[in-house]
């Protein structure tokens, strides 16, 4: 019964270039949701996508972020021109499409080091 | 906005210790809260939670109550065991069609030695 599915685990980009980060959701699971946790802080929500959709982005940064979750394949959060500030715990979760509030499924996480 | 404030960690206890981990919360309204583990190399999952005051979660010995007069809830395990051992999440979503958006602590590194 797998997880939700992080890859890579660990990431290691210069500055300026770009970083891309894949989640595969539980099986049966439709939504998709994307937390940050940087440095010696708490998760934050960045952005909730349904197939082929953005529901949510409301915690993205306007700007070199960016999310999608096609009709086949993983959901694939990018960070452009990375800065050091992008160095971060990136977490994917996933639910079903009816989910008990708040109950989401997480992946192990994605550790983005930017030199 | 909505915040949660978690007990600095880490935390080392000896097997069948007490434990304790403190969080309190601000929030408006009426959020629903939680408490998240994550094991060594796995991601993070719901241990367990309360949706209005009073409400106890409750799950694999682990406890919480919903305080509201204190906006607090501390998790408690009258006896640890080694497997305990991991990192321990406050969240709280603020109960309306947002459910999604969770808000949560730093995170508790617990230890717990044989």
């Amino acid at each position: 019964n797998a997880g939700v599915m992080q890859n890579p685990r660990h990431l290691v980009r210069r500055r300026g270039q770009e970083a891309r980060l894949r989640c595969s959701p539980m099986k049966g699971h439709s939504h998709v949701y994307w937390y940050r946790q940087l440095p010696e802080e708490g998760l934050k929500f960045m952005v909730y996508l349904q197939k082929e959709n953005i529901i949510d982005e409301s915690g993205m940064p306007k700007e070199r972020f960016s999310a999608e979750f096609p009709k086949e394949g993983p959901s694939i959060l990018r960070i452009q021109q990375v800065v050091r500030g992008d160095s971060a715990a990136y977490f994917c979760a996933s639910s079903p499409p009816r989910t008990s509030g708040g109950e989401l499924f997480f992946g192990e996480g994605s550790r983005l080091t930017v030199l | 906005g909505d915040s949660v404030t978690q007990m600095e960690g880490p935390v080392t206890l000896s097997e069948e210790a007490f434990l304790t981990i403190n969080c309190t919360y601000t929030a408006t309204g009426y959020p629903s809260l939680f408490w998240y583990v994550q094991y060594p190399g796995e991601g993070l999952q719901l241990l367990l939670k309360a949706t209005k005051a009073d409400d106890k979660g409750s799950n694999k010995g682990f406890e919480a109550t919903y305080r509201k007069e204190t906006t607090s809830f501390h998790l408690e395990k009258g006896s640890v065991q080694v497997s305990d051992s991991a990192v321990y999440f406050c969240a709280l979503s603020d109960g309306g069609g947002s459910n999604y958006k969770l808000t949560f602590g730093k995170g508790t590194l617990l230890t717990v030695n044989p």
